[in-house]
C-alpha cells in the first residue's frame, strides 16, 4: 500500500521567515499531491495542489515543487505568519475515486 | 454551501455504549470517506463510499465498526460497543469530480 513519510514532524520557524515542509512518497503511480493545513480543532483544508506532470506549481505565499525522481515534494511558506502554525499534510492520489493517504503531518511552528 | 455536516462535534461515553457518529456530505459529491486521527495513528481511513456503495472497508479496526450510507445525503459511523481505544477525532470527507476530498470539523470521542 501507500506510504507517506516526513522528514521532519516539527519545524519552528520566526515570523517573516520562509518555511519549508517536505513529503517523501512511495507510490511512483500517484499522479497528483495535494498539501493540507489542518489548525488545532479543525479539519484537514486544501491548501494547494499539483499533477504528477508539474515540477512546481505556485499559489499565493505558497509554492510546491514536486521531484518524481526521488519520489519527493516541498512546500514553501514565503513570509511565514502566525496564522500559519498547524499541522500539514502531504497526500499523494491517483485519479480513478481512490481515496487520498496521508501521512502523519509536520507540524509548523510560527515564533513571533 | 455549508462545507461537510458532521454531528456530534464532542461525544462523551462509557465504555461499552453505542456511539454514533453522523455526516453530511457536500451536496452533489459523490465520494464520502470516514476518517479517524489519533496522535499515535495520525489520519487513517476507516471506510470510503462511491455513489453510496461501500468500496473499501478494510481500514475498519473491528466488527465493533460499521458504516452506512443509506442516501447520498446522509453516512453514519456506528461503533458498538465503545472501548476505551476508540478515542480519537473521527472525520468525515467528501469529494465531488475533482480531486480534493473537503473535510468537515470532526467529531471529538471520548470514551471512559
Amino acid at each position: 500500500g501507500e506510504s507517506v513519510g516526513l522528514h521532519l514532524p516539527t519545524l519552528s520557524v520566526q515570523e517573516g521567515d520562509n518555511s519549508i515542509i517536505n513529503c517523501a512518497y512511495s507510490n511512483s503511480a500517484s499522479d497528483y499531491f495535494i498539501w493540507y493545513k489542518q489548525e488545532s480543532g479543525k479539519g484537514p483544508q486544501f491548501i494547494i495542489d499539483i499533477r504528477s506532470n508539474m515540477d512546481k506549481r505556485q499559489g499565493q505565499r505558497v509554492t510546491v515543487l514536486l521531484n518524481k525522481t526521488v519520489k519527493h515534494l516541498s512546500l514553501q511558506i514565503a513570509a511565514t505568519q502566525p496564522g500559519d502554525s498547524a499541522v500539514y499534510f502531504c497526500a499523494p492520489g491517483n485519479s480513478g475515486n481512490t481515496p487520498l493517504v496521508f501521512g502523519k503531518g509536520t507540524r509548523l511552528s510560527v515564533i513571533a | 454551501d455549508a462545507g461537510v455536516i458532521q454531528s456530534p462535534r464532542h461525544e462523551v461515553t462509557e465504555m461499552g455504549q453505542e456511539v454514533t457518529l453522523r455526516c453530511k456530505p457536500i451536496s452533489g459529491h459523490n465520494s464520502l470517506f470516514w476518517y479517524r486521527q489519533t496522535m499515535m495513528r495520525g489520519l487513517e481511513l476507516l471506510i470510503y463510499f462511491n455513489n453510496n456503495v461501500p468500496i473499501d472497508d478494510s481500514g475498519m479496526p473491528e466488527d465493533r465498526f460499521s458504516a452506512k450510507m443509506p442516501n447520498a445525503s446522509f453516512s453514519t459511523l456506528k461503533i458498538q460497543p465503545s472501548e476505551p481505544r476508540d478515542s480519537a477525532v473521527y472525520f468525515c470527507a467528501s469529494r465531488g469530480t475533482y480531486n480534493e476530498q473537503f473535510f468537515g470539523p470532526g467529531t471529538r470521542l471520548t470514551v471512559l
